[in-house]
């Protein structure tokens, strides 16, 4: 069984960039969430894609948007970077119908804006 | 807006001492997990309550539900280096959403 794996693991841009990020979620799972890690704090939950449709969204602009691709793959794509982006973004699957939501972290990426 | 409140933030302590780590909403979830997470990894998945009141143990690790669905806390017994990392609490909202603590850092040393 393949576990959740993200590239690249950390990466370095400038203000105003913008920035993809991608996911390959464990076999056997159909639902990807993303997730934003601060320095010192939980992650906070971006939003959750399921059959290639956005599934809810936490409190983040426009500017953040992603895509699942049929293969249950996903991207985070970060438009018009800013300096408090920097953070640790973690990508999550689960089985839609798993009884608890219970998720399956990659390893993350670190983000670094300057 | 539902929040959990971690508590302590920050936990350092000597190698065989016991240790409490609480976590706290004024919201009701309809389950909450813990997971666990070492520095540049993802977390990982501890454990899941459901009932309110109930415990679960993981070898030295018990955890617990309260009555009403809104608090937890996770209890460590003699406590070894290998527990060290950052302990992080998410309740399972009713849209299925997960909602995380801030975490608590903690520092087992030999």
């Amino acid at each position: 069984e393949t576990g959740v794996t993200q590239s690249p693991t950390h990466l370095i841009k400038t203000r105003g960039q913008q920035v993809t990020l991608r996911c390959s979620s464990q076999s056997g799972h159909n639902t990807v969430s993303w997730y934003q890690q601060a320095l010192g704090q939980g992650p906070q939950f971006i939003f959750q894609y399921y059959r290639e449709e956005e599934n809810g969204r936490g409190n983040f602009p426009p500017r953040f948007s992603g895509l699942q691709f049929p293969n249950y793959s996903s991207e985070l794509n970060v438009n018009a970077l800013e300096l408090d982006d920097s953070a640790l973004y973690l990508c999550a699957s689960s089985f839609r119908l798993a009884a608890y939501n219970e998720q399956f972290f990659g390893p993350g990426t670190r983000l670094t804006v300057l | 807006t539902q929040l959990l409140e971690q508590s302590p933030q920050f936990l350092s302590i000597q190698e065989g001492e016991n240790l409490t780590v609480y976590c706290n909403s004024s919201s009701v979830f309809s389950s909450l997990q813990w997971y666990r997470q070492e520095p540049g990894e993802g977390p990982v998945l501890l454990v899941t309550v459901v009932t309110g009141g109930e415990v679960k143990k993981l070898k030295r690790l018990t955890f617990q539900f309260g009555d009403a669905r809104k608090d937890s806390s996770l209890h460590i017994t003699a406590a070894q280096p290998g527990d060290t990392g950052l302990y992080l609490c998410a309740g399972v909202n009713k849209w299925g959403k997960l909602i995380f603590g801030q975490g608590t850092e903690l520092s087992v040393k030999p």
